[in-house]
């Protein structure tokens, strides 16, 4: 059974302290792994798509990188707009293309105080 | 362009009645999701739809819950006989059907059951 893990399950923070998320998979063949960010009341907003490990990719304070059984979202010198619930997601290779079918974590909660 | 369009955005039944929620995907997405988001719990995957066809309802209980999508109006997603444990956000995500990995949420249905 596919499943996701991601720690710490909150994550508090000074503005401008850097850190990492962590989310860890298994999966019968990973056709890629999504970051979202949701904010309270609303519905997760995409950040991410990695497919294959040694992957990365930026946004902003954001970086997502991915190993064959991990990924860790970097926040670098983040702000307190920063703060919401980040969560991971994985797409296994048996689902067919363009079939979003996601297993998610439950999420890091991240708290980024000014 | 509007987003993906979710309604009501809070619920309330007692036990026993049907619920109704309604899903408006965005502007030429032709492809709709289901997911559920229990207290506590991660977002889990219910039903994926195309116009007019339920392509993978693995995800959904088998018993007082179905799902649409008709070729004129929203998706909709009904709980008939709701009971206490069906109190939970319910998100709609659409995407335009292609290999796009990306999945747009509305800001979801919040139902809770007396």
């Amino acid at each position: 059974e596919d499943q996701v893990t991601q720690s710490p399950e909150a994550l508090r923070l000074q503005e401008g302290e850097s850190s990492s998320l962590n989310c860890s998979y298994t999966v019968s063949g990973l056709r890629g792994l999504f970051w979202y960010r949701q904010d309270p009341g609303k519905g997760p907003e995409f950040l991410f798509t990695l497919y294959s490990a040694g992957e990365e990719k930026e946004k902003e304070r954001l970086k997502a990188t991915l190993t064959k059984k991990e990924s860790f979202l970097h926040i670098t010198a983040p702000k307190p707009e920063d703060s919401a619930t980040y969560l991971c997601a994985v797409q296994a290779t048996m689902t067919g293309l363009g079939f979003q079918k996601l297993v998610f974590g439950t999420g890091t909660r991240l708290l980024v105080s000014p | 362009n509007a987003g993906v369009m979710q309604n009501p955005r809070h619920l309330v039944r007692r036990r026993g009645q049907e619920a109704r929620l309604r899903c408006s995907p965005m502007k030429g997405h032709s492809h709709v999701y289901w997911y559920r988001q229990l207290p506590e719990e991660g977002l889990k995957f219910m039903v994926y739809l195309q116009k007019e066809n339920i392509i993978d309802e693995s995800g959904m209980p088998k018993e007082r819950f179905s799902a649409e999508f008709p070729k004129e109006g929203p998706s909709i997603l009904r709980i008939q006989q709701v009971v206490r444990g069906d109190s939970a956000a319910y998100f709609c995500a659409s995407s335009p059907g292609t290999a796009n990995e990306k999945l747009f949420f509305g800001s979801g249905t919040q139902l809770s059951v007396l």
